[in-house]
């Protein structure tokens, strides 16, 4: 099993269509999450970070369920802009552990 | 903000040559920076991590001696790709971030062709 699992996509979506993305992770140890935005063949960008208490930046909200493992990305409101790669990370250890990435793919 | 400098950001290079790769933390102090490697349509995955002044430590199935990690000092670590082969051929990205800092920066990427 991987350590961190997220369906690859692709979701099409119109613009002003909620999306989430979930993603889950085998190490129970993980003490941070994160989520990423990475362009195609560009480097990863965070977006934002998850805490258990579930955390929310403008048109994204992010929540993490440690008793099931899993975290999730909801983006409201989709733009043109938002189309890109969503990676989830995970840190079981002081290294970062990334999903595969869900691709996003907005259209007018 | 942190930034860190990566070059090349592209190269294409015959198989058996060798390719570095540079990343530098500019504006600040990086005392480990972390190697990853992406293959299309696949997660970064983690080649090794590299400390300042001292060895790096290089992830399962990664072989040490054909992909040479020197980090000399707190603003400079290098990838060498020695003798590339086509197989080699990936997205290389490099990442750090200073003491004390969760935050991670990354390089702007490098994509190697091997021919």
């Amino acid at each position: 099993r991987k350590e961190v699992e997220q369906d690859p996509g692709p979701f099409n979506v119109p613009e002003g269509a909620t999306v989430a993305f979930n993603c889950t992770y085998s190490n129970s140890a993980s003490q941070s999450f994160f989520w990423y935005r990475q362009d195609c063949r560009k480097e990863p960008k965070l977006l934002m970070s998850v805490y258990s208490s579930g955390n929310e930046d403008g048109r994204f909200t992010a929540q993490l369920n440690r008793a099931s493992q899993y975290i999730s990305l909801l983006i409201r409101d989709s733009k043109l802009s938002d189309s890109a790669t969503y990676l989830c990370v995970v840190t079981p250890t002081d290294k970062l552990i990334f999903g595969t990435g869900t691709r996003l793919q907005v259209f007018p | 903000g942190a930034v860190v400098s990566q070059h090349p950001s592209r190269v294409i290079c015959k198989s058996g040559t060798s390719v570095k790769i540079e990343c530098r933390s500019l504006d600040f102090q990086a005392t480990t920076m972390f190697w990853y490697r992406q293959f299309p349509k696949q997660s970064l995955m983690l080649m090794a991590t590299s400390n300042e002044g001292s060895k790096a430590t290089y992830e399962q199935g990664v072989e040490k001696d054909k992909f040479l990690i020197n980090h000399a000092s707190l603003t400079l670590s290098t990838l060498t790709v020695t003798s590339a082969h086509p197989e080699d051929s990936s997205f290389y990205i490099c990442s750090a971030h200073g003491q004390g800092d969760e935050k991670l920066f990354f390089g702007s990427g490098t994509q190697l062709s091997v021919l």
